[in-house]
């Protein structure tokens, strides 16, 4: 057990819904890190909050978007969705900023139909 | 560019050395990790390597790089059925001002008796 949490496990939606993925890193950890893992595209990363402030953006596509709450608790927010965003989502957590020790999550495993 | 490659499936017979390769583009890399991922759960941080290190070692675990070549390469010794998952191989790559993990495809290592 990482000690990061995610919420939902499952998630299970049509094509043009909006859903929410929640996160809660490890106590102590100040950043967070979204990745999305899919057959086609591999482990990708998403974007990046530290305490509170986004602080990079990797492959995110514009329907997603993501914040991170004063509890350190952070959501993922993806829109319009279509087939092609079912995928295994990840969160992780480090302590600093720069990243190099990232504890992952459980991941929440979305299907679009 | 930034690409890390592995070679996708290995099988070994429990009890015999497992050796798993991943190679990397980014010679800037200072960290490179190893993961582990089980059937429907998330990203283990196995072990990772600093860059100006050659080996480590960590139980039944011993990682080699050779930074001339890019390679790295994770030794489980006496592998056992418990060590069946899929093996991640990740350099932090440094682009835009920040640190991100690049994700190579996975390795899945399948050990019989």
């Amino acid at each position: 057990d990482s000690g990061v949490t995610q919420t939902p496990k499952h998630l299970i939606t049509a094509t043009g819904q909006r859903v929410t993925l929640r996160c809660s890193p490890r106590s102590g950890d100040l950043s967070v890190y979204w990745y999305q893992q899919s057959l086609d595209q591999g482990l990708q990363f998403l974007i990046q909050y530290y305490n509170g402030e986004e602080r990079a953006k990797g492959n995110i596509l514009e329907r997603f978007s993501a914040q991170q709450f004063p509890d350190l608790h952070s959501e993922l927010n993806l829109s319009s969705l279509e087939l092609g965003d079912s995928a295994l989502y990840f969160c992780a957590s480090s302590v600093r900023d720069r990243g190099f020790e990232q504890y992952f999550g459980p991941g929440t495993r979305l299907t679009v139909t | 560019g930034e690409d890390v490659e592995q070679s996708l499936f290995l099988s070994v017979r429990e009890g015999d050395s497992s050796v798993i390769n991943c190679t990397y583009t980014d010679s800037s890399s200072t960290y490179l990790y190893w993961y582990k991922q089980e059937p429907g759960a998330g990203l283990q941080l196995l072990t990772y390597i600093f860059s100006n290190m050659d080996m480590k070692q960590d139980q039944r675990l011993t990682v080699l790089l050779n930074k001339k070549d890019k390679h790295l390469s994770l030794r489980i010794a006496d592998t056992q059925t418990g060590d069946s998952a899929i093996y991640f191989c990740a350099e932090i790559g440094f682009s835009g001002g920040y640190n991100k993990l690049i994700f190579g495809a996975g390795t899945r290592l399948a050990v019989h008796p």
